[in-house]
């Protein structure tokens, strides 16, 4: 199985902060990389497909890139919403596996 | 607006079978494939399995192969999701989501069911 690795496991940050949180792969994966955000007590939530795009309705301060095994969602100015749990997940192979999350918690 | 409506929660005893449901709405079953992902309590997702909505062709983690069966009532508009030989490690929250793709190439999930918590005591 291809394995996922997110770091840091948790951040704490202030409001207009820049995030940037990374997602490493235990092998290439081009760009079949996708992130979540997770808020308590509820479903994931995609943000971005292909390691860069940006799905529908997610506002502008979201972005990722990255290809091969290394990768970084970035959140350009922290929002009250943001604060969250965010996964990477890859789709290069089955079975298709998430990383262990990260948490961005509020300084 | 894409639903997915998943069925309530279920404690079960081990060895017990679950089976979950996921009513969709708001676009063309057939369509969109199907996933299946569990979270444990404080832990990240696991992926289970996925179904090809239209065809009824699925594949399994094999984590999960021995005792996974997903399946889909077009006429319904449901997918389910039917775990056997259960253990205590089977408690989660277990959603289903769709996929933005009928195939099973680069898969992600853009829209999540509720989550259904699956409990398993004895």
């Amino acid at each position: 199985d291809i394995q996922m690795t997110q770091s840091p496991s948790s951040l704490s940050a202030s409001i207009g902060d820049r995030v940037t949180i990374t997602c490493r792969a235990s092998q290439s994966i081009s760009t079949f990389l996708h992130w979540y955000q997770q808020r308590p007590g509820q479903a994931p939530k995609l943000l971005i497909f292909t390691a860069s795009i940006l799905e529908n309705g997610v506002p502008s301060r979201f972005s990722g890139s990255g290809s091969g095994t290394d990768f970084t969602l970035t959140i350009r100015s922290l929002q009250p919403d943001d604060f969250a749990t965010y996964y990477c997940q890859q789709s290069y192979r089955s079975p298709l596996t998430f990383g262990g999350g990260t948490k961005v918690e509020i300084k | 607006q894409v639903h997915l409506v998943q069925s309530g929660a279920e404690v079960k005893k081990p060895a017990a079978s679950v089976k979950v449901s996921c009513k969709a709405s708001g676009y063309t079953f057939s369509d969109y494939a199907i996933h299946w992902v569990r979270q444990a309590p404080g832990q990240s997702l696991e992926w289970m399995g996925w179904l090809n909505a239209a065809m009824g062709n699925t594949i399994y983690s094999p984590k999960f192969r021995d005792r996974l069966i997903i399946s889909r009532d077009t006429s319904a508009t449901t997918a389910y999701m039917e775990l056997s030989g259960l253990t205590s490690e089977d408690t989660a929250v277990y959603y289903c989501a769709r996929d933005r793709r009928l195939s099973f190439w680069a898969p992600s999930f853009d829209s999540w069911g509720q989550g259904s918590l699956v409990t398993v005591s004895s």
